[in-house]
């Protein structure tokens, strides 16, 4: 999507923080999401923030948003082998349309 | 148990086929969407209903047809498929603007 752009890839140890950034556009985005996608599966909904928070976290997933600049981002603490996926920032505009990043492949070696 | 659940997973079928994909939510959810994944990984949104009613409808050919039944279902009819239709397919529902919950998928091929 050419309104939220994230970078294409990122290659993580084992074990390390994973650290997946996102930029937006539109200021009356009411949520933010990241969603995961798995070889050949569907789109899980991972976490999402409200615009009006800065942080939100859930086990090894902490979500940081940055509304002045927006900013995004999504840290993977402790990274797993099963963390290897594609993911997807996306925002909400006008009418329920989410419009998403063109994804971030995270690749994990051992 | 499934909450979004699309039939069938994999579409393979010629060009200038009719072929109908179906998409159901038990999750209460009033809207759903339908989005198309390309090869690129790239997600756009295509049609939305908001308990039956068509609230969004972005520049998707007029061979493209939605249709809800009722709220729980959004099936999907495409006439006269073209090789550029070769994509992942997406339905997915939501209560309002609240977060959208996708189904698995459908995998259409033509050849």
């Amino acid at each position: 999507g050419e309104d939220v752009e994230q970078s294409l890839f990122l290659s993580v140890r084992e074990g390390d923080s994973s650290v997946i950034n996102c930029t937006y556009t539109d200021s009356s985005s009411t949520y933010l999401y990241w969603y995961k996608q798995e070889p050949g599966a569907g789109l899980q909904l991972l976490t999402y923030i409200f615009s009006n928070m800065d942080m939100k976290q859930d086990q090894r997933l902490t979500v940081l948003l940055n509304k002045k600049d927006k900013h995004l981002s999504l840290r993977i603490a402790d990274t797993q082998t099963g963390d290897s996926a594609i993911y997807f920032c996306a925002e909400s505009i006008p009418l329920g349309k989410l419009s998403f990043g063109a994804g971030t492949t995270v690749t994990v070696r051992a | 148990d499934t909450a979004v659940s699309q039939t069938p997973k994999y579409l393979v079928t010629q060009m200038g086929n009719d072929k109908s994909i179906k998409c159901e939510q038990n999750l209460g959810h009033d809207t759903m969407y339908w989005y198309k994944q390309d090869s690129k990984k790239f997600l756009k949104i295509m049609f939305s209903y908001n308990n039956k009613e068509l609230i969004i409808n972005e520049t998707v050919p007029n061979r493209f047809s939605p249709k809800s039944p009722d709220k729980a279902h959004l099936n999907l009819h495409i006439n006269s498929l073209e090789l550029g239709d070769s994509a992942v397919y997406f339905c997915a529902s939501s209560q309002s603007d609240q977060p959208q919950h996708f189904g698995d998928g459908t995998r259409l091929s033509i050849l």
